[in-house]
């Protein structure tokens, strides 16, 4: 089967880092991508890995395991806008489809 | 602006109505997906179109039916819906084989 699996719920407070895992199991791999979602509104792209490193983009950075099935994102100098559901996607074929995982609801604390 | 707009944003149906929601796309991309997204439940792709022909149709039940008349324009066309139908749906669109660019989506609720 194919699996993208990720926590559910993660709460950090202002200021502080925050590591989204995300570990995935698919038929192939062309791509693991990271987007944001705030309640009500449409998921924009966060990151785009397709190689084992990391990639950094501001105050987010993520990384990529191709060998483990493994990635996060990470959330450094939360601020309160930060509060909202990231989902994991990978590409498993040169074709345009995405398969995602269920997301994480992040909580960012005063 | 997300540059992908999606109307209605909200909609009530019977289970015998007839209905379609309608997807624009302001980016000159090529590609144009369905997403369905209830809670607590990962993104189900639907489908996906490149170049105005249906390249994907992932197992969806024939009481929705996609229709993409150019590249900008998808719409999604249902009829005897079921309750557990009721989901935010999501358009997507992008050039082949780069990022997705969402919707805002509408949310379905089947009476």
């Amino acid at each position: 089967g194919q699996n993208i699996d990720q926590p559910t719920e993660m709460t950090a407070t202002e200021g502080a880092i925050v590591q989204i895992n995300c570990t995935y199991q698919t038929s192939g791999f062309n791509g693991l991508f990271w987007y944001q979602q705030h309640a009500g509104e449409a998921p924009t792209f966060l990151s785009y890995n397709v190689l084992d490193g990391l990639e950094e983009k501001g105050r987010f950075s993520s990384f990529l395991s191709r060998s483990k099935g493994y990635s996060y994102l990470l959330l450094k100098e939360l601020q309160m806008k930060d509060s909202a559901s990231y989902l994991c996607a990978v590409k498993p074929d040169s074709w345009g489809k995405l398969q995602f995982g269920a997301g994480t609801q992040v909580v960012v604390t005063p | 602006e997300t540059g992908v707009t999606q109307t209605p944003r909200h909609l009530v149906m019977g289970m015998t109505n007839k209905k379609s929601l309608k997807c624009e796309q302001h980016l000159g991309h090529n590609a144009m997906y369905w997403y369905k997204q209830s809670a607590k439940k990962p993104l189900e792709l639907m489908f996906v179109y490149n170049f105005k022909e249906q390249t994907e149709n992932n197992s969806v039940p024939s009481r929705f039916s996609p229709e993409c008349p150019n590249s900008s324009h998808l719409f999604l066309h249902l009829h005897t819906l079921q309750p557990e139908d009721s989901a935010l749906y999501l358009c997507a669109s992008s050039q082949w084989r780069q990022p997705q660019h969402f919707g805002d989506g509408t949310r379905l609720s089947i009476l």
